[in-house]
């Protein structure tokens, strides 16, 4: 399986600012992924991010609120802009595990909250 | 778009008995039927998936079942123990271009008493 680490693990951040997340896998992807998981809930699909082209938003997701980079196949970051106390969440990663297969690996996730 | 249901929410069972847990979903096109265990505090781990090609997926003890005409499939958890307890997402999938978007069920808190 491939091996998917985040940086950072958990911050606790002031309301209005912002924070950065980097996903980094071991092996090329095509596609990397963006969930979120509030407290006590299940993990929603922010965006898929591309390499070489503009992320993909899901409903109810902006990239003004939520831009993501995608510089090359093994690296991603995802800001969260503005925040406030409503964007305490986890926020994780996913890829899937090759190109052949549907099975998608989650990263540890970063664990965030805002005063 | 897809949406997934899943119950019940908790589910408390004696060790050694088994566990259902059952999940629905809309879209007739989803094809990728994935679950995960998550333990507290830790990432969400694949346990088992089904493609819908496939009625029945088996793997020690656990089982997953898929109806296509109903849209439904199932997550089996036979002689439960004690590190089974954690939350069980299950999940459905289409393939979209070249990407796979899981739409995650509501999650199901499993508790194996001793």
């Amino acid at each position: 399986s491939a091996v998917i680490s985040q940086k950072p693990s958990r911050d606790i951040c002031q309301r209005g600012t912002s924070l950065t997340i980097q996903c980094q896998v071991d092996s090329q992807v095509t596609m990397m992924f963006w969930y979120r998981q509030q407290p006590g809930q299940s993990l929603t699909l922010i965006a898929t991010a591309n390499q070489g082209s503009e992320a993909t938003y899901e409903s109810g997701f902006v990239i003004d609120k939520f831009p993501i980079s995608r510089p090359n196949l093994t690296f991603s970051t995802l800001t969260v802009s503005n925040m406030s106390p409503e964007d305490s969440s986890i926020y994780l990663c996913s890829v899937p595990r090759d190109s052949r297969t549907d099975t998608q690996y989650f990263g540890p996730g970063t664990r965030l909250t805002v005063l | 778009g897809e949406n997934v249901e899943q119950h019940p929410s908790t589910l408390s069972v004696q060790e050694g008995d088994s566990a259902v847990i059952k999940c629905t979903y809309s879209d007739s096109a989803s094809n990728y039927f994935p679950w995960y265990k998550q333990e507290l505090g830790k990432r969400p781990q694949l346990i088992i998936d089904i493609r819908s090609n496939v009625g029945e997926k088996k793997d020690q003890r656990i089982a997953v079942t898929l109806n296509k005409t109903a849209k439904h499939f199932s997550l089996h958890i036979t002689e439960t123990q004690p590190e089974d307890s954690a939350v069980y997402f299950c999940a459905a999938s289409k393939e979209s271009g070249s990407a796979r978007q899981l739409t995650f069920g509501s999650g199901t808190q499993l508790t194996v008493l001793p």
